[in-house]
């Protein structure tokens, strides 16, 4: 069965502390995966798309990087204001996509 | 700017009741879902469409109906049969049905009554 598991389910860090999400999939024919940012009570931002494994992506504290695997959203640094829920999804070759049930990051000041 | 726009913000239905969720896309996207969120799950979709008079049914498509008589609205109707219709619903939109969900909007919260 395809599935898609985030992990940790939650995470705290101290402002300034680096850390890493996990995104694992049991996919056939992976077309891409992808990351987002919710905020409590909105609705998901687009933040990442990776096609092929080895690929990386930056933006501002946040890198994202693919293996056949899995996929780790890097945290460099982070801000209060990085807290939040990130998900992440996998589409397939017949455009079905699966989502994550997230982690949820807070950032203590 | 550009977005979606989802209404209300909340909802309550009694039961029996049909209730029907807005979304509104002013992006001139092709695409556009509706997704349920449940606490502790991952997103689900509910229903898709790729084209103006074309929809197709997601995952949890039983007890929901839509509509895509325009490009710019996508309506939701959360019918009786829908015996646990509690969550928190979302729109979305992507340029073409081959692409991820590019923009959501701000959800929908629906509670019985």
């Amino acid at each position: 069965e395809d599935q898609v598991t985030q992990s940790p389910e939650a995470l705290r860090l101290q402002e300034g502390e680096s850390s890493s999400l996990n995104c694992s999939y049991t996919v056939s024919g992976l077309r891409g995966l992808f990351w987002y940012r919710q905020d409590p009570g909105k609705g998901p931002e687009f933040l990442f798309t990776l096609y092929s494994a080895g690929e990386e992506k930056e933006k501002e504290r946040l890198k994202a990087t693919l293996t056949k695997k899995e996929s780790f959203l890097h945290i460099t640094a982070p801000k209060p204001e990085d807290s939040a829920t990130y998900l992440c999804a996998v589409t397939f070759l017949d455009d079905k996509i699966i989502f994550g049930k997230g982690t949820r990051l807070h950032i203590l000041p | 700017d550009g977005g979606i726009t989802q209404s209300p913000k909340y909802l309550f239905r009694k039961e029996g009741q049909n209730v029907t969720l807005s979304c509104e896309q002013n992006l001139n996207h092709d695409a556009m879902y509706w997704y349920r969120q449940d606490p502790g799950q991952g997103l689900r979709l509910i229903y898709y469409s790729q084209i103006v008079n074309d929809f197709q049914k997601g995952d949890i498509a039983e007890g929901y109906s839509v509509s895509r008589e325009k490009k710019e609205s996508f309506p939701l109707t959360v019918t009786s049969a829908q015996k646990n219709p509690t969550a928190f619903y979302l729109c979305a939109s992507s340029i073409d049905q081959g692409d991820q969900p590019q923009h959501f909007g701000d959800g929908t919260r629906l509670s019985i009554l």
